[in-house]
């Protein structure tokens, strides 16, 4: 079946300090790939994406991340941690031949501390 | 930048009522979404919207829900009697292709 899995539900770090943020996926192909950050009550912002090429994405916000095919992971970075990074981070997979619709893993929070 | 624009942010109804959470895709988009999002819990995929008919849907969209076009703008999702466990946030998404735009959601209260 195809899966979408974050294993950390939280994480907290020091402000300043580097950051990851682990997704795995389980699909027949390689799928599409996104991460996307959620402030508390709003909507769902799109930090960035992978469909093919280089298998280092940058984003918004300082965010990057790798995609290791033999892995099957989508790992999220940021090399300095800022305390307006405070929010969850939702790993999204969308399936080439699946009308588009996305599959989120459960989400990692992630605390910021002084 | 374009925005995906959901009306109203928050709503209370009643157990038993109909309620229609309204969207506003992004004009040049051609794909047209609906995710749940129950507090605490992961973003679900509800049913995705092309070309005037569902493309696609989930098993949590069942006969109580629908979603139409009423005219070139709107993109609205119907429940059509309402249940506890259909307060979450819904959130309305749009795309030209893969990789999409979220609307920043409706909260549903059912009481």
């Amino acid at each position: 079946a195809q899966s979408v899995t974050q294993p950390d539900i939280h994480i907290t770090v020091s402000e300043g300090a580097s950051l990851e943020l682990r997704c795995n996926y389980s699909y027949g192909a390689t799928p599409y790939l996104f991460w996307y950050v959620q402030s508390p009550g709003q909507g769902l912002q799109l930090l960035l994406k992978y469909f093919s090429g280089d298998t280092l994405v940058q984003g918004i916000k300082g965010f990057e991340a790798e995609f290791k095919r033999s892995q099957s992971s989508f790992n999220l970075r940021k090399p300095s941690v800022h305390w307006s990074d405070a929010a969850e981070y939702f790993c999204a997979v969308e399936g080439k031949n699946s009308g588009y619709a996305l599959n989120f893993g459960k989400g990692t929070s992630l605390l910021v501390t002084p | 930048e374009p925005e995906v624009t959901q009306t109203p942010s928050h709503q209370v109804t009643q157990m038993g009522q109909e309620v229609i959470l309204r969207c506003v895709p992004i004009s040049n988009h051609l794909y047209f979404y609906w995710y749940r999002q129950i507090l605490g819990q992961k973003v679900e995929f509800l049913v995705s919207f092309y070309n005037n008919e569902i493309s696609e849907k989930s098993e949590i969209f069942d006969d109580q829900f629908s979603v139409e076009r009423p005219d070139g703008s709107n993109f609205t999702l119907k429940i059509r009697s309402t249940k506890l466990e259909d307060s979450a946030m819904y959130f309305c998404a749009s795309s030209v292709g893969a990789g999409y735009t979220f609307g920043s959601g409706t909260r549903l209260t059912v009481v």
